[in-house]
């Protein structure tokens, strides 16, 4: 399996554009995370689904950032408008949902806004 | 979820057993402890998982306490590639599958 896939592996972008990150979980996963990682703030999950319907969105910091699991095979996580604190890495993972199985996560996207 | 405490940091020499202490005292009844590693820039990698009993696999073992209040992760081998930050989290198995990431320990292999 190629395991979490992401793309793209590196985004810079101005402040202000609208950014679109994605992210492939592994086949026959049901449950899919995305994370949010700074220096300051250390790694915090941002929202969480369960067969394609978010369960918990508590961490998505405001209505600027949204996302969505169209189907079992892919998921976007969206800024709009963009701002410099939102640069961070930004990882996918997924997982069985309901057993003791692990979260596999994705090699990340690097964000950078300037 | 319960709340773990780690120290900050930790050296090993390489070829030693590097063992990671964890602390987490309110853990309830119904959560497991995992540890993740992460290596820099990449993402957190499981090693390992367990409710009460010891555990081991190919990467490490998991010495959990009988009161559960504590576990330690245990490297036998320690190589240069382990180094990393090392996470020890509980989590409730069913019902919230989110996990709560600390700060973890910095464990550093020296040559």
């Amino acid at each position: 399996d190629a395991g979490v896939i992401q793309s793209p592996r590196h985004e810079v972008t101005e402040m202000g554009q609208e950014v679109t990150l994605r992210c492939k979980p592994i086949s026959g996963h049901n449950s899919l995370f995305w994370y949010r990682q700074t220096m300051m703030r250390g790694l915090e999950l941002l929202i969480y689904f369960n067969n394609n319907v978010p369960i918990d969105d508590s961490g998505m910091p405001e209505d600027r950032f949204s996302a969505k699991m169209p189907n079992a095979s892919f998921s976007t996580l969206k800024i709009q408008p963009s701002e410099p604190r939102d640069s961070a890495v930004y990882f996918c993972a997924s997982m069985t949902s309901g057993s003791t199985d692990t979260q596999y996560f994705g090699p990340g996207t690097r964000l950078t806004v300037l | 979820d319960a709340k773990t405490t780690q120290p900050p940091s930790m050296d090993c020499a390489e070829g030693r057993a590097a063992n990671l202490p964890c602390n987490h005292s309110t853990i309830s009844g119904n959560e497991y402890v995992y540890w993740y590693r992460q290596i820099h820039s990449q993402g957190p990698q499981y090693i390992i998982h367990g409710l009460k009993n010891n555990e081991t696999n190919e990467m490490a073992s998991l010495i959990i306490t009988e009161d559960r209040k504590s576990s330690t992760l245990i490297l036998p081998h320690a190589t240069l590639r382990d180094t990393a930050v090392y996470y020890c989290i509980v989590r409730v198995l069913f019902g919230n599958e989110k996990l709560t990431f600390g700060t973890g320990t910095r464990l550093t292999i020296i040559p």
